[in-house]
């Protein structure tokens, strides 16, 4: 399976402002996936990052919001924009397999707190 | 559209007893289907997967789950849970492609009591 870096692994930052998270993988893959994971709940799927495209967003989230870079297959960033307290929440990033379908293995995410 | 339910919140266990959680699945088509791991504070942790071939699929610390179309399930089995395996279990489903994005279950939270 790939390993995924992910970082920043926490930050804590303040309301109105923007966090760019990055996502490094140590292998070509076609996609890579960017979620959520609020306080004791389950992962939420933002959005789907294809190289060479715009990302695809899932229903309640938005670009302006979640803007996110694909420049290449080995690498993703997804920033988080004007930032308020309801956005606290885990960040984690996966890959989407590839060829042969060995991947989905996921970041260790980015603990986001807005102040 | 494809969902995934996990319909037992919170299981408690006794250490060494034996373990199964629950999983069903929506779709289509037969999914790939998958179980993750989370202990506190940590990072997923993919336990097992499947895509084809045999319903019972090995994974790692001694974990099986058995794919069982007519039932629409993915349970999860341990034949003798230590307490370490403490932890929130999540189940995930997704398309029949590799590159498909995968939607979670809203988890299972397994205790062990000593």
């Amino acid at each position: 399976s790939a390993v995924i870096s992910q970082k920043p692994s926490r930050d804590i930052c303040q309301r109105g402002t923007s966090l760019t998270i990055q996502c490094q993988v140590d292998s070509q893959v076609t996609m890579m996936f960017w979620y959520r994971q609020q306080p004791g709940q389950s992962l939420t799927l933002i959005a789907t990052a294809n190289q060479g495209s715009e990302a695809t967003y899932e229903s309640g989230f938005v670009i302006d919001k979640f803007p996110i870079s694909r420049p290449n297959l080995t690498f993703s960033t997804l920033t988080v924009s004007n930032m308020s307290p309801e956005d606290s929440s885990i960040y984690l990033c996966s890959d989407g397999g590839g060829q042969g379908a060995q991947g989905y293995t996921f970041g260790s995410g980015t603990r986001l707190t807005v102040v | 559209a494809q969902s995934v339910t996990q319909p037992d919140i919170h299981i408690t266990v006794s250490e060494g007893a034996s373990l199964e959680l629950r999983c069903n699945y929506s779709y289509g088509a037969t999914p790939y289907l998958f179980w993750y791991v989370q202990s506190p504070g940590q990072g997923l942790q993919l336990l097992l997967k499947y895509f084809s071939g045999d319903t019972l699929v090995q994974g790692i610390k001694g974990f099986e789950a058995e794919f069982k179309r007519s039932q629409s399930s993915f349970n999860l089995r341990k034949p003798s849970v230590p307490w370490s395996d403490a932890a929130e279990y999540f189940c995930a489903v997704g398309g029949y492609s590799s590159a498909s994005k995968i939607i979670f279950g809203s988890g299972t939270r397994l205790s062990i009591r000593p």
